[in-house]
């Protein structure tokens, strides 16, 4: 079955920490992936997508994540935490096949704390 | 996103009533889909449409209804089929088919709820 999880529901860091949070799929195709981040009330913004190549991709924001296969993982990662930070973040993946539409996970929330 | 417009921003529903969540978008995307959102849940896919005057299911479908008439539009009716309605609902567009899995522009949402 295809899937995604974020095993950390809500995450606290300290301003200025580094953070990581995880995603792990599964998906029976070569997987696209994004990381995408919602602030309370809104719609979604694209943080970072991985396709292809490089298996370290940079995002907006000072956000980054890499794609390990041998792990079926695609973290996301920021060395220094700032207070805006604070919001939803949601893993997703899909096939890059006509028709098909992107699963996500179930979010997972960051606090900051100073 | 600019360029999605969704309508309202809060919608309150009565027992029994048929309601309609409008989505406007001027990205000239092919792809457009509706997401519901519970706290704690992510994003389940309710219908979305690849080209106009077709559509499909998603993962949640029953006692929702969309029509794409114009590339532009894909309202959402909650019907009284649904009985859970209260939730976040998110539009969200892709540049087409062509290009499936390339990135999503979000809508900033409606938020449903029950009376």
């Amino acid at each position: 079955a295809q899937s995604v999880t974020q095993p950390d529901i809500h995450i606290t860091v300290s301003e200025g920490a580094s953070l990581e949070l995880r995603c792990n799929y599964s998906y029976g195709a070569t997987p696209y992936l994004f990381w995408y981040v919602q602030s309370p009330g809104q719609g979604l913004q694209l943080l970072l997508k991985y396709f292809s190549g490089d298996t370290l991709v940079q995002g907006i924001k000072g956000f980054e994540a890499e794609f390990k296969r041998s792990q079926s993982s695609f973290n996301l990662r920021k060395p220094s935490v700032h207070w805006s930070d604070a919001a939803e973040y949601f893993c997703a993946v899909g096939g890059g096949q006509a028709g098909t539409a992107l699963i996500f996970g179930k979010g997972t929330t960051l606090s900051v704390s100073s | 996103d600019g360029g999605i417009t969704q309508s309202p921003k809060y919608l309150f529903r009565k027992e029994g009533q048929n309601v309609t969540l409008s989505c406007e978008q001027n990205l000239n995307h092919d792809a457009m889909y509706w997401y519901r959102q519970d706290p704690g849940q992510g994003l389940r896919l309710i219908y979305y449409s690849q080209i106009v005057n077709d559509f499909q299911k998603g993962d949640i479908a029953e006692g929702y209804s969309v029509s794409r008439e114009k590339k532009e539009s894909f309202p959402l009716t909650v019907t009284s089929a649904q009985k859970n309605p209260t939730a976040f609902y998110l539009c969200a567009t892709q540049l087409g088919v062509s290009t499936t899995n390339e990135k999503l522009f979000f809508g900033s949402g409606t938020q449903l709820s029950v009376l």
